[in-house]
């Protein structure tokens, strides 16, 4: 079935700085790709989502990059803000009747 | 619009007890997910239902029983709980399209229970 690495667990930034989590997957058949935002005590919001018919997307200071080739993908946040603070997740679309399979998640700290 | 609504929002429980997690959303989504999340471990599935009527398992469904008798609602059983279930528990809800994995999830904001 469907694996998704997460990378790194843990990242901390200066404000104003930017910060790229990367996500890696093994079925070469998974097609959607989703990244969530989960802030403390609430549950986890979708911020961006890509599919495999396009490379790049972006909102606002947010993009979401896919290598098909490679297997992986990637969250840029740029000119990040205190409230970027968040854990966050990538995910990937499996074969068949399964849900997304997620990422263990990153928590980002942006230090003011 | 309420959106996925999760109640209770925290429950303390003692080992042996039961209960039940109500998962209700108003989005008329087909597909409904329940999740554990502990620290360092992500998002744990621990069952889902395609429709009205069915569940299946997931990554960690021992321990759990499920029930989905109206479209909107999905029930996660604890009938005897154990201290390795004390976690956040998150359901989730998605629409309709092709497979359960082509389009996003809808989260609720979790149920904390602890179990003594």
């Amino acid at each position: 079935g469907e694996n998704v690495e997460q990378h790194p667990s843990t990242l901390s930034v200066q404000e104003g700085d930017s910060a790229v989590i990367k996500c890696t997957y093994s079925d070469s058949a998974s097609n959607y790709f989703p990244w969530y935002k989960q802030e403390l005590g609430k549950g986890p919001q979708l911020i961006i989502d890509i599919r495999s018919n396009v490379g790049e997307k972006k909102d606002q200071r947010i993009a979401v990059t896919l290598n098909k080739t490679a297997k992986h993908f990637s969250l840029h946040i740029t000119e990040t803000q205190p409230e970027d603070s968040a854990v966050y997740f990538c995910a990937a679309s499996t074969r068949g009747n399964t849900p997304l399979v997620f990422g263990k998640g990153t928590r980002l700290s942006v230090i003011a | 619009n309420a959106g996925v609504t999760q109640t209770p929002k925290f429950r303390v429980l003692k080992t042996g007890q039961s209960m039940t997690l109500l998962c209700a959303q108003d989005m008329n989504h087909e597909y409904m997910y329940w999740y554990r999340q502990d620290p360092g471990m992500g998002l744990r599935l621990i069952h889902y239902s395609v429709g009205e009527g069915t569940t299946a398992k997931g990554e960690v469904p021992d321990g759990y029983n499920v029930s989905r008798l109206k479209k909107q609602n999905f029930l996660l059983g604890l009938e005897s709980a154990a201290p390795s279930q004390t976690s956040v528990y998150f359901c989730a809800s998605s629409e309709l399209s092709g497979t359960p994995s082509n389009q996003p999830q809808h989260f609720g904001d979790g149920t904390r229970l602890s179990i003594l």
